[in-house]
């Protein structure tokens, strides 16, 4: 299966840009995700890419993605304190995913 | 839309009883539904894909007789921890997808079981 790799803490300064960072070595996902986790609920989707896709924005997300590094980061610009958070970068191959352990990012004002 | 719920949002049992928690996708069909644990601070491990009208496929490791999935409904999978134990005590969380990976996959609120 895919092994995905997060690095686990970010802190940020509200209003800075975060960038999180994911590896993966499953050349074969044809989609990878990031969705972000709040405390005590589920998993809620931010956005993915399809891997012959380079970059993908959305708003205040964007989406990097290195196939040739297998290198996959999410940008939020103006980051706010709603956005502390854990968030899984995942990888699908076939139906199933296979997800990072996470980086939780805190918001300091 | 791809709404996804799951009940109960919380639960709390004795050792040796059983606990049912449900997964609904509201709002479309989903022949294929997926079931996760995860541990505090730790990623999701995925437990066994739910597969409407036939067996549930379960990952290695993981006790089909401990974990029963029935997915008797395209809006419908349940997972039933039978005589559960303080070492099952964990977030359950289900996930299903409208029209596969392209769409990703929406997560229900997930489950805290706690076994004591």
């Amino acid at each position: 299966g895919e092994d995905v790799e997060q690095s686990l803490f970010l802190s940020v300064r509200e209003g800075d840009s975060s960038v999180i960072n994911c590896t993966y070595t499953d050349s074969s996902s044809t989609y990878l995700y990031w969705y972000k986790q709040e405390p005590g609920a589920g998993l809620q989707l931010l956005t993915y890419i399809f891997s012959n896709m380079d970059m993908k924005q959305d708003q205040r997300l964007t989406v990097l993605l290195n196939k040739k590094d297998k290198h996959l980061s999410l940008r939020i610009a103006d980051t706010q304190t709603g956005d502390s958070a854990i968030y899984f970068c995942a990888g699908a191959n076939d139906y199933k995913l296979s997800f990072g352990a996470g980086t939780t990012v805190t918001v300091r004002a | 839309g791809a709404v996804v719920s799951q009940h109960p949002s919380w639960v709390i049992c004795k050792s040796g009883t059983s606990v049912k928690i449900e997964c609904r996708s509201l709002d479309f069909q989903a022949t294929t539904m997926f079931w996760y644990r995860q541990f505090p601070k730790q990623s999701l491990m995925l437990m066994a894909t739910s597969n409407e009208g036939s067996k549930a496929t379960y990952e290695q490791g993981v006790e089909k007789d401990k974990f029963l999935i029935n997915h008797a409904s395209l809006t419908l999978s349940t997972l039933t921890v039978t005589s559960a134990h303080p070492e099952d005590s964990s977030f359950y969380i289900c996930s299903a997808s409208l029209q596969g990976a392209k769409n990703g996959y929406t997560f229900g609120s997930g489950t805290r079981l706690t076994v004591v």
